[in-house]
């Protein structure tokens, strides 16, 4: 598909377990961001990547949250020992240029810690 | 803190008729401003964006009216139609930033 792709849509996760997110921008986009769409919330900001480099990590919420892109493409995002809290949506978006303008967004990841 | 406000959560409109969904914003920094659509267990897809050095920008159905002084954008569907229901985001970026800052969101009904 011509589109950001992410998996698993959803996941399910025991707290303090690890889990990773993966993200596939549209071919070719420079741009990577990673956000979090708490329930009634907006997405919220948690890292960017122009090509292999994490340009702002400043919206990641803790340690426990990491993130990489390391051949430009393919991102994954990884939670160490889950909280409660970090049950949300995980939204990918990727822009072809080196600007966030017209970001185009995946269909998300649904991660829900019991 | 919320830098971009949609303080209407829903709208429900009649079919044919006019859709306005307003959104506020506080940094005056921001710089460009997108309005994303969003269907249930679908990422938002982009709609339409406006510079801050315009103050209209129309794509079809869809105009987006940008009020510096006022700090104040709205998102104008003419004529709506069942389909334009869904969740509408309004977001803005700072000149020379890369993420973009959300509102909450407002749920547009458009009832046949």
């Amino acid at each position: 598909g011509a589109g950001v792709s992410q998996s698993p849509r959803y996941k399910v996760a025991k707290r303090g377990q690890d889990v990773a997110l993966r993200c596939d921008p549209i071919s070719g986009h420079v741009s990577l961001f990673w956000y979090q769409q708490a329930l009634g919330q907006g997405p919220e900001f948690l890292t960017y990547f122009q090509n292999e480099a994490q340009l702002d990590k400043s919206g990641l919420p803790s340690d426990r949250f990491f993130a990489e892109r390391p051949e430009g493409s393919v991102s994954t995002l990884k939670i160490q020992r889950t909280q409660q809290e970090d049950s949300a949506v995980y939204l990918c978006a990727s822009s072809l240029g080196g600007d966030g303008n017209e970001q185009y967004f995946g269909p998300g990841t649904r991660l829900t810690v019991t | 803190d919320q830098q971009v406000k949609q303080n209407s959560p829903s709208l429900s409109v009649q079919e044919g008729r006019i859709s306005i969904l307003n959104c506020d914003y506080t940094n005056s920094m921001f710089d460009y401003f997108l309005w994303y659509k969003k269907y249930p267990a679908e990422g938002p897809t982009f709609l339409i964006s406006i510079s801050s050095i315009k103050d209209k920008n129309e794509d079809g159905r869809f105009t987006v009216f940008l009020n510096k002084s006022a700090k104040h954008l709205s998102l104008h569907i003419v004529p709506s139609q069942p389909g334009d229901s869904a969740v509408y985001f309004c977001a803005a970026t700072p000149r020379g930033a890369n993420n973009l800052f959300f509102g909450t969101g407002t749920r547009l009904t458009v009832i046949p």
